[in-house]
């Protein structure tokens, strides 16, 4: 099946910073999602993505199929955005989705 | 996109004993799948839970462990039986829009002592 590999684990900044998070999976993929996982375990939709560029707000994400990658991209972070982000695709048309191992990510005040 | 909602949000239960997890979403859908989310891990697929069919488990998990009910299109059960203090996890229902986006319960965090 299809493997997901994110980077970086873990990741620290100041309020105010950009990052930069990056989905890399190993096959063609029918639908690509990103997921921000808040302190209290829910997952939340950020983007369904399986090809090109999507924005919403402080937050933009591309994904370029063809080379089996998918970046999300945080602008201007806060104290809010802390959690963990999930890229998450499937590729078997079975809708069953395979999670990466996720980016913890921590904003500082 | 769906709403879903879980019940219980979370539970603290004695070893040996079982747990049933319910997920109601607010409208038809054909597929709804189960998730396990261990402390500090990814997410990771229990089974798929059809209506009208059994459910169909991935590897690593089993009937007798997770048994799954589909009475209808817009509700599942998932079971944690005989409980260990490794099945302590956040367990999630998830299910596919019509545009191929999956959508997620709030999760039931349960906490086996």
């Amino acid at each position: 099946g299809i493997q997901v590999e994110q980077s970086p684990p873990d990741l620290i900044l100041q309020e105010g910073a950009n990052s930069t998070l990056r989905c890399n999976f190993s096959d063609s993929v029918n639908n690509l999602q990103w997921f921000h996982q808040n302190p209290w375990g829910q997952l939340i939709n950020l983007f369904y993505i399986p090809s090109g560029t999507k924005q919403n707000g402080r937050l933009s994400a591309t994904t370029v199929a063809t080379e089996r990658y998918s970046l999300l991209y945080i602008s201007s972070s806060q104290t809010t955005d802390s959690g963990v982000y999930f890229c998450a695709a499937e590729n078997s048309g079975t809708y069953k989705y395979i999670f990466g191992t996720g980016t913890r990510l921590k904003v500082l005040a | 996109s769906a709403v879903i909602s879980q019940k219980p949000s979370r539970d603290i239960c004695q070893r040996g004993t079982s747990l049933t997890i319910q997920c109601q979403v607010d409208s038809q859908v054909t597929m709804m799948f189960w998730y396990r989310q261990q402390p500090g891990q990814s997410l990771t697929l229990i089974a798929t839970a059809n209506q009208g069919s059994e459910a169909t488990y991935e590897s690593g998990f089993v009937i007798d462990k997770f048994p799954i009910s589909r009475p209808n299109l817009t509700f599942s059960t998932l079971t944690v039986s005989n409980m260990s203090p490794e099945d302590s996890s956040i367990y999630l229902c998830s299910v596919v829009s019509g545009g191929g986006g999956a959508f997620f319960g709030q999760g039931t965090r349960l906490t086996v002592v």
